[in-house]
């Protein structure tokens, strides 16, 4: 069964202090592996989609990685207005199967 | 813009009612979903429709129901069935459904029983 497992929890930080989000994965024939951002009481927006181990995208402040197991989102010197949970997903044969997120914190 | 609506934001539901949550998407995609979710839980799966006239169900589909009788349109039911309605209900789309296309939401729904 295809699982995903994010880490921290929760994660709070200084602004300006860079960081980096897990997502661990395993998956029959990987499709797919995405990154969105929610923020509270509203829908996940899209930031990533990594379709193969090495892949990087960056956007801003936010660098996402591919291994054969796991992905990070890296974020590099944080604002406040990047607090939200972020949420990984990964798509193999079957269906897209979400981690619970991990919700971060960044403090001026 | 492009994008998928939901609508109410906010709803209500008395014990014994069925009540039915609005999904359009005008962004020409083929696949739509629907997911539920709870505090500390992922998103969970509800149905998803892969075209039109067709849709299947997810892991979580008992006490709902769907159609798809429009490309653009895919409405959940929440009928009196489903014993823990109280949730965020998130509606998605993508291009196709069986490929690694990124799925994209909506805003989203708050159900509450009352």
């Amino acid at each position: 069964e295809d699982q995903v497992t994010q880490s921290p929890e929760a994660l709070r930080l200084q602004e300006g202090e860079s960081s980096s989000l897990n997502c661990s994965y395993t998956v029959s024939g990987l499709r797919g592996l995405f990154w969105y951002r929610q923020d509270p009481g509203k829908g996940p927006e899209f930031l990533f989609t990594l379709y193969s181990a090495g892949e990087e995208k960056e956007k801003e402040r936010l660098k996402a990685t591919l291994t054969k197991k796991e992905s990070f989102l890296h974020i590099t010197a944080p604002k406040p207005e990047d607090s939200a949970t972020y949420l990984c997903a990964v798509k193999g044969f079957q269906k897209l199967v979400f981690g619970t997120g991990t919700r971060l914190l960044v403090s001026p | 813009d492009g994008g998928i609506t939901q609508s109410p934001k906010y709803l209500f539901r008395k014990e014994g009612q069925n009540v039915t949550l609005s999904c359009e998407q005008n962004l020409n995609h083929d696949a739509m979903y629907w997911y539920r979710q709870d505090p500390g839980q992922g998103l969970r799966l509800i149905y998803y429709s892969q075209i039109v006239n067709d849709f299947q169900k997810g892991d979580i589909a008992e006490g709902y129901s769907v159609s798809r009788e429009k490309k653009e349109s895919f409405p959940l039911t929440v009928t009196s069935a489903q014993k823990n309605p109280t949730a965020f209900y998130l509606c998605a789309s993508s291009k196709q459904g069986n490929s690694g296309n990124t799925i994209y939401f909506g805003e989203g729904s708050w159900l509450t029983v009352v």
